[in-house]
């Protein structure tokens, strides 16, 4: 079945260490995306990407890195730069990134200790 | 900057009512999207509908509708017959193309809809 892969589910982290984040798709899309889910905040954009090795900056990339080598890969870093990491991270894919569906994984809950 | 509004945080219904969400947004370009999406518990976001701007006829799908009014830049969801799957966050998403090859994609803060037995 097609569709999009985050992994982990679950991530706990001690401050101060990077972390990787996996996004994974066999949608054949183009665009990728990173979002950030808080209570009461909905979602933030942290890195969008439209084609290989072109990546933008969303609302909150302070903090993040990507990288987009492949185009059935999005991986997102959260670095030690990011002063709260605690969050449930969502990624999502799309056919044409201004008009089309987002298509989202299951998303990672990322925890620092 | 694009900015989306959902103003009613949480909202409940009873199975087999109607319940409108509300949502507006804020823009100043004139070729833009807006989807509703569905986050059921299991977290798993999947989109309700889809608006295209330039389309004057409110989009459908099944018991899932749309009112758009894009002069009062308002786009409201209406679920009619109201089932127990439909426990879920709703957001409203607003897509627009900004030039130079960049686009805008805002979601609100969602509005937490309970189907009550």
């Amino acid at each position: 079945d097609g569709g999009i892969t985050q992994s982990p589910k679950y991530l706990f982290r001690k401050e101060g260490q990077n972390v990787t984040l996996s996004c994974e798709q066999n949608l054949n899309h183009d665009a990728m995306y990173w979002y950030r889910q808080d209570p009461g905040q909905g979602l933030r954009l942290i890195y969008y990407s439209q084609i290989v090795n072109d990546f933008q900056k969303g609302d909150i990339a302070e903090g993040y890195s990507v990288s987009r080598e492949k185009k059935e890969s999005f991986p997102l870093t959260v670095t030690s730069a990011q002063k709260n990491p605690t969050a449930f991270y969502l990624c999502a894919s799309s056919i044409f990134g201004y008009t089309g569906e987002l298509f989202f994984g299951e998303g990672s809950r990322l925890t620092v200790l | 900057a694009q900015t989306v509004t959902q103003s009613q945080p949480e909202m409940s219904v009873q199975e087999a009512e109607t319940v409108t969400l509300s949502c507006t947004y804020d823009t100043s370009e004139s070729n833009y999207y807006l989807f509703w999406y569905k986050q059921p518990p299991s977290r798993q976001m999947i989109l309700v509908i889809r608006q295209e701007a330039y389309k004057q006829q409110n989009a459908t799908e099944n018991r899932f509708s749309v009112n758009f009014q894009k002069a009062a830049k308002s786009f409201s969801l209406k679920i009619s017959d109201s089932q127990l799957g439909d426990t879920a966050m709703y957001f409203c998403a607003f897509i627009a193309y900004s030039g130079a090859g960049s686009y805008q994609l805002t979601f609100g803060k969602g509005t937490k809809l309970s189907v009550i037995p």
